[in-house]
């Protein structure tokens, strides 16, 4: 069965752009989450997805957003980049949801530079 | 909210020796502890998870155990090999969401 795939996996933006990322789970799963990585900071949860509903936030600001489409895809969506956004951005994703009845898979990432 | 605290950041054990990662959790109401690992340009891969009716488990050279009245967890490698090094995660969360609260990582170096 293929894991989590991350498109793009490297991206390189200017201040004040947006940029979209974009996930797709493994098969038969129907829950994505997202985490932001930096070094500063390490993993933070952004927000989850289930049956195309935000189901879950974290503490980011209204400029990350993001959507699942019916086939469970997910895309993460980061308006007017700053500089503080370059991170390693991570989708995870599981059956129906987290906590004890269903693990949490990774995929290898969306490297975004903010220059 | 959760506040998971992991030790120690880095770690480095000669191959054969054991290692073991120490996490503390603030949220009475955690209870799935998942331990990831990440080697350098891939996301972090699940090795191993611990639920809060469970005490120990464990997976060949791998072993987690949880004390849930001193809220704390812990990641046990026996007979380290240079493919374990890397930084290991421990994380939490509560009921059935998926967010994870993770610990800052330790990283591992087995040297030969």
């Amino acid at each position: 069965k293929a894991g989590v795939t991350q498109t793009p996996r490297y991206l390189i933006k200017t201040r004040g752009q947006q940029v979209t990322l974009s996930c797709s789970p493994i098969s038969g799963h129907r829950s994505v989450s997202w985490y932001q990585q930096t070094p500063g900071q390490g993993l933070q949860f952004l927000f989850e997805y289930f049956s195309e509903t935000q189901r879950n936030k974290g503490n980011f600001p209204g400029r990350f957003s993001g959507r699942q489409f019916s086939n469970s895809r997910s895309e993460m969506n980061v308006s007017t980049l700053e500089l503080g956004d370059s991170a390693l951005y991570l989708c995870a994703s599981s059956q129906r949801g987290g906590g004890p009845l269903y693990e949490q898979y990774f995929g290898p990432g969306t490297r975004l530079t903010v220059t | 909210g959760e506040n998971v605290e992991q030790h120690p950041s880095t770690l480095s054990v000669q191959e054969g020796d054991s290692a073991v990662i120490k996490c503390t959790y603030s949220d009475s109401a955690s209870n799935y502890f998942p331990w990831y690992k990440q080697e350098l340009g891939k996301g972090p891969q699940l090795i191993i998870d611990i639920r809060s009716n469970v005490g120990e488990k464990k997976d060949q050279r791998i072993a987690v155990t949880l004390n849930k009245t001193a809220k704390h967890f812990s990641l046990h490698i026996t007979e380290t090999q240079p493919e374990d090094s890397a930084v290991y995660f421990c994380a939490a969360s509560s009921g059935t969401a998926s967010k994870l609260t993770f610990g800052t990582g330790t990283r591992l170096q087995v040297t030969l």
